[in-house]
């Protein structure tokens, strides 16, 4: 099973600011990598797919980087709205699809 | 647009079985998989497993594996999950989900989800 692991847990940053959200993984992830935003109470939402592409109508702030085991959502210039939490997810390798444990990011 | 509607929470006692409906709109429904994926209070994403609604083909996560039942009815293009000998730990929001295809590439992410069930077991 691929494991990914999120850090930091919690990000405490102010709008305005530069987000680096990591996810590292015990195998290399050859291409389906994704990261995804959730709010409270609703579902996910996909940001990036295949490591680097966003999905439709995500903002250009929001960028994916990485390939093999290391993996970085960037979030540039901190929206109110971007504060959440952000799970990466592996489809790479299955079953199981894996997810990280998330990324909480919350306004300081 | 599409749509993913899912059907209302369920309160259901430790042994009992549920079954959870996804309605989908909006597109093809038999060209793109669905996904089961849960989400237990205050805790991550948990991948259950998922459906080729053109084949009937399943692939379930070994966890569930005994457990869950995922089929389709292309007909109303609406996918369900069974999940049977509930215990406490199976309390969670439950979500279905389209995976993302470009062209006839599966990309192994989820574009589209329903708003979630939740799923409660209490005695």
């Amino acid at each position: 099973e691929v494991v990914l692991t999120q850090s930091p847990a919690t990000l405490s940053l102010s709008p305005g600011e530069t987000a680096t959200l990591s996810c590292r993984t015990n195998q290399s992830i050859p291409m389906y990598f994704a990261w995804y935003q959730q709010k409270p109470g609703q579902a996910p939402r996909l940001l990036i797919y295949s490591a680097s592409n966003r999905a439709t109508g995500i903002p250009p702030r929001f960028s994916g980087s990485g390939s093999g085991a290391d993996f970085t959502l960037t979030i540039s210039s901190l929206e109110p709205e971007d504060f959440a939490v952000y799970y990466c997810q592996q489809g790479s390798t299955w079953p199981p699809i894996t997810f990280g444990q998330g990324t909480r990011l919350e306004i300081k | 647009q599409v749509q993913m509607v899912q059907s209302g929470a369920e309160v259901k006692k430790p042994g009992a079985s549920v079954k959870v409906s996804c309605k989908a709109s909006g597109y093809t429904f038999s060209a793109y998989y669905i996904y089961w994926v849960r989400q237990a209070p205050g805790q991550g994403l948990e991948w259950m497993g998922w459906i080729n609604p053109n084949s009937g083909d399943t692939d379930y996560a070994q966890n569930f594996k005994g457990r869950v039942t995922m089929t389709r009815d292309t007909s109303i293009k609406t996918a369900h999950m069974e999940l049977t000998s509930l215990t406490s730990d199976d309390t969670a929001v439950y979500y279905c989900a389209r995976e993302k295809r470009t062209g006839g590439l599966r990309l192994l992410s989820l574009d589209f989800w329903g708003q979630g069930t939740l799923v409660t077991v209490s005695s």
